[in-house]
């Protein structure tokens, strides 16, 4: 199946500084990627829909200006938690579907674990 | 908006037992899938069901989509030790832009 790749897959950061993570479809097409949040034995929660070439679309409650969304090509889009704090640390996953929205399997990236100290 | 509830949160078996998770959409779905999240992994794909009341069977696990397109269920017979982790449905709304997970049923197994 479709590969998606997410890094980094753990991040310590402190509080106050700001962190970028990746996510890559390695062997597709992704023009809608999006991102998730997951915190201990819950369910996924969807953050963001990054649309390639245009600005992402943010769920209700979610700050844009926290949590930055980049899909500057077609394989890429980068999440940047802007001066993380304690309350920030969570399971980040992104995923894509080569089918495009609607339809068809998400495939995940592995996720990225972020701490803030 | 569309949610997605799943029940129970909780499944503790005893192997070789059955058991069954279910999910319900407050609205009409144009499909639902099933995923499976290993302890510290990421969800991985099970299975799409698109048409109404459709059965579709992996081994032990048989996945049912209901006549209104609204519910879903996951049954597993025999369960083994490999089953352990959460299982997520989650619904595409009909013109709906974005995939709605349920809560997740996190399965345990007794040797």
């Amino acid at each position: 199946g479709a590969v998606v790749s997410q890094h980094p897959s753990w991040v310590i950061c402190k509080s106050g500084t700001s962190v970028k993570i990746e996510c890559r479809s390695l062997d597709f097409q992704a023009t809608t990627m999006f991102w998730y949040r997951q915190f201990p034995k819950q369910s996924l929660m969807l953050m963001a829909t990054s649309n390639e070439g245009s600005k992402a679309t943010y769920e209700q409650g979610v700050e844009k200006d926290k949590f930055l969304i980049n899909h500057a090509s077609l394989t890429l889009s980068t999440l940047t938690v802007t001066s993380a704090h304690p309350e920030d640390s969570s399971f980040y996953i992104c995923s894509a579907s080569p089918l495009g929205l609607g339809n068809g399997e998400l495939f995940f990236g592995e996720g990225s674990r972020l701490t803030v100290l | 908006g569309q949610q997605v509830m799943q029940i129970p949160q909780y499944q503790h078996v005893q192997e070789g037992e059955d058991f069954t998770t279910y999910c319900n959409s407050s609205t009409t779905l144009s499909n639902i899938q099933w995923y499976k999240q290993r302890p510290g992994g990421h969800p991985v794909f099970l299975i799409q069901l698109v048409k109404s009341g459709e059965v579709k069977k992996q081994k032990r696990l048989t996945f049912q989509f209901g006549e209104a397109k609204k519910n879903s269920s996951l049954h597993i017979t025999a369960t083994q030790t490999t089953d352990v982790g959460t299982y997520f449905c989650a619904g595409w709304g009909v013109g709906d832009y974005k995939l709605s997970f349920g809560a997740g049923t996190t399965v345990t197994v007794r040797a």
